[in-house]
């Protein structure tokens, strides 16, 4: 089983849609989440960190569920901008300081 | 100017040939990271540094080699080259355990 896994998609949706992304993990003891963005051929850029208690950032919502061990990413109200891979990175088993990167969930937002 | 620089940005060589990738930040991190990616699969760990004095190894080492020569700088070596290792490497930097990771540009290489 991937430590980290994410539906590659795409997702093709259209403008000013609401899409979800779930990204399941494998290590209970994690203790640090994020989502990265990457446009295509970029470097992953920090989209939000997750806390257990849930985080927004404008249009974006990050939620932690430990008890089934996935966490989410709800975009709302898509723009052509969304566009991009978004990463799932969870932090490693035996480590705080290594980061599990998921393959990604590849997003289209279509006018 | 970026946090994180990598060069070159792009390289283009031969089976065999020694190549080193370079990597400098000016966030002041003690920990540093190469990475390479390939289509259709995560981010894999190659080495990582805490310190100067710091090497250790990541997922897929075998074939790489690094030096950490100062705090901001800490390079990617390819001994000898092989096909494939035709990829894209990203070096990256943190500040402490459980803290996001922050990227250079990407050094796109390509091994004939």
């Amino acid at each position: 089983r991937k430590e980290v896994e994410q539906d590659p998609g795409p997702f093709n949706v259209p403008e000013g849609a609401t899409v979800a992304f779930n990204c399941t993990y494998s290590n209970s003891a994690s203790q640090s989440f994020f989502w990265y963005r990457q446009d295509c051929r970029k470097e992953p850029k920090l989209l939000m960190s997750v806390y257990s208690s849930g985080n927004e950032d404008g249009r974006f919502t990050a939620q932690l569920n430990r008890a089934s061990q996935y966490i989410s990413l709800l975009i709302r109200d898509s723009k052509l901008s969304d566009s991009a891979t978004y990463l799932c990175v969870v932090n490693d088993e035996d480590s705080s300081y290594k980061l599990i990167f998921g393959s990604g969930t590849r997003l289209l937002v279509r006018p | 100017d970026a946090d994180v620089t990598q060069t070159p940005r792009n390289r283009i060589t031969k089976t065999g040939k020694r190549i080193m990738l370079e990597c400098s930040q000016t966030k002041g991190h003690d920990r540093m990271y190469w990475y390479r990616q390939d289509p259709g699969l995560g981010l894999r760990l190659i080495y990582y540094s805490f310190d100067v004095k710091d090497i250790n190894k990541g997922e897929i080492s075998d074939g790489y080699s690094v030096s950490r020569q100062a705090q901001a700088k800490f390079s990617l070596s390819l001994e000898s080259a092989i096909p494939n290792q035709t990829a894209l490497y990203f070096c990256a930097t943190a500040g402490q355990d459980n803290q996001p990771q922050h990227f250079g540009d990407g050094t796109r290489l390509s091994i004939l």
